[in-house]
């Protein structure tokens, strides 16, 4: 089984600061690769897939970039209402999330 | 948008259904998949069913233990998890897979989720 590892689990910064997330699958995965944004008490929501193209929606602050097993999404300016979990998932075999990434405002 | 049942309470040993209606695109077109998430936990895939056709793929861990259907007369799909342990006490989301006939394996429109929890 594929495993995904990110970092940092947690994370705390500045509104205007650039964040950078990252994950790294156990394997190559190519561009396999997810990111979602939930906040509490909600469902996960789709911001980047193919590791780099943005869902339609998404703000462009968010960017996403890897290929092969390291991978990152970067805010390139927080915004407050960006505080939320940030998980990775690799759908090269069967769909794997990563365990999260915690940001909150500075 | 994908609506869900509501939460539920079971006891150890028991089964639980829930279901997820679909609406505001062709149901026939995409695949969904079940998404589960423990308290505090990552979300975890369970599986994927094409109401088209009806076929399903289980994740590993839930074979023998999950069954998926769909009904295409309601657009609404299931997800059948029984022999419940409080380990499948979880938020279960119902995702659509972003892929248009084909399976993507990434969620662009899920459900608000169902609070299922397991205790005696």
């Amino acid at each position: 089984d594929i495993q995904m590892t990110q970092s940092p689990s947690s994370l705390s910064a500045s509104v205007g600061d650039r964040v950078t997330i990252t994950c790294q699958a156990s394997q190559d995965i190519s561009t396999s690769l997810s990111w979602y944004q939930q906040k509490p008490g909600k469902a996960p929501e789709l911001i980047i897939y193919d590791a780099s193209t943005l869902e339609s929606g998404v703000p462009s602050r968010f960017s996403g970039s890897g290929s092969g097993t390291d991978f990152t999404i970067t805010i390139s300016s927080l915004q407050p209402e960006d505080i939320a979990t940030y998980y990775c998932q690799d759908y090269d075999n069967l769909p794997t999330f990563g365990h999260g990434t915690r940001l909150d405002i500075k | 948008q994908l609506v869900q049942s509501g939460a539920e309470m079971k006891k150890p040993g028991a089964s639980v259904k829930i279901s997820c209606k679909a609406s505001g695109h062709t149901f026939t077109s995409y695949y969904f998949h079940w998404v589960r998430q423990a308290p505090g936990l990552a979300p975890e895939w369970m599986g994927m069913i094409y109401p088209r056709v009806g076929s399903t793929r289980y994740a590993p861990k839930f074979e023998g233990r999950v069954t998926m259907t769909s009904d295409t007369s309601t657009s609404t799909f299931y997800m059948d998890l029984s022999s419940l342990t409080s380990d499948d006490t979880a938020v279960y989301y119902c995702a659509r897979d972003r892929g248009l006939v084909v399976a993507l394996w990434h969620f662009d429109l899920w459900g608000r989720g169902t609070l299922l929890t397991v205790s005696s």
